[in-house]
């Protein structure tokens, strides 16, 4: 029940926005969002609870829609910073977390 | 509030050999998970733990793995007989209300 991300991977230049996608088969409790740096643990961006909401976090937000089971990750004017793996991850019951293969995404100045 | 840290950052054994990791979580959080990741995929569940009880335990997961989390504290997570394809990043997390946090993580080489 391994939740599918797309695009695999995304080179952007400073500045340009970027949409991650994260769809599971299965009906989810929660959506879980992390970025990864090269040789870094999982950094926790923002977690999404049933019910269908967005959320925010500087300029990187979030939205679930629990009826398509998706997830989409929104990065706006985005910086050099933002570089690395981000992974959505997707818990059915308040458990476990099961993650997807992540998203590449590469920043050029 | 110090993050989860975790014992020792790299460890390099001899296949066969048995080994042990400790993670010491963020004080209060009742939940602690063992994650395992290999390059260029994201972390795959092992087992998890609430306080001392450990609730779950991957049904991929060999019986050569063992965790514990004596007293609801800290948890050790040891393997046994290592092979080769046991090399890989093993991290934990400790998470309350949902949101979990990862530690530095363990890198394993089998040689």
């Amino acid at each position: 029940q391994q939740p599918v991300q797309s695009p695999q991977a995304v080179i952007l230049r400073e500045g340009e926005d970027a949409v991650i996608n994260c769809s599971s088969s299965k009906a989810l409790y929660s959506v879980h969002w992390y970025r990864q740096k090269h040789g870094e643990a999982p950094v926790f961006l923002m977690i999404l609870l049933k019910g269908g909401e967005q959320k925010g976090h500087e300029k990187i937000s979030a939205s679930f829609n629990e009826k398509k089971q998706q997830s989409s990750l929104y990065l706006t004017a985005s910086q050099l910073s933002y570089s690395g793996t981000y992974f959505c991850g997707t818990d059915q019951s308040d458990d476990k977390i099961i993650f997807g293969k992540g998203t590449r995404l590469h920043i050029l100045p | 509030d110090t993050g989860v840290s975790q014992n020792p950052r790299h460890k390099i054994t001899k296949r066969g050999q048995n080994v042990t990791f400790r993670c010491d979580p963020i004080s209060e959080h009742n939940r602690l998970y063992w994650y395992r990741q290999t390059l260029g995929q994201g972390p795959e569940f092992l087992t998890y733990f609430q306080n001392e009880a450990q609730l779950e335990k991957s049904r991929l997961l060999s019986d050569r793995f063992s965790a514990e989390r004596p007293k609801g504290s800290f948890s050790t997570l040891e393997i046994q007989r290592t092979e080769q394809g046991d090399s890989a990043m093993y991290l934990c997390a400790s998470s309350r209300d949902s949101k979990q946090y990862f530690g530095p993580g363990t890198r394993l080489t089998v040689t």
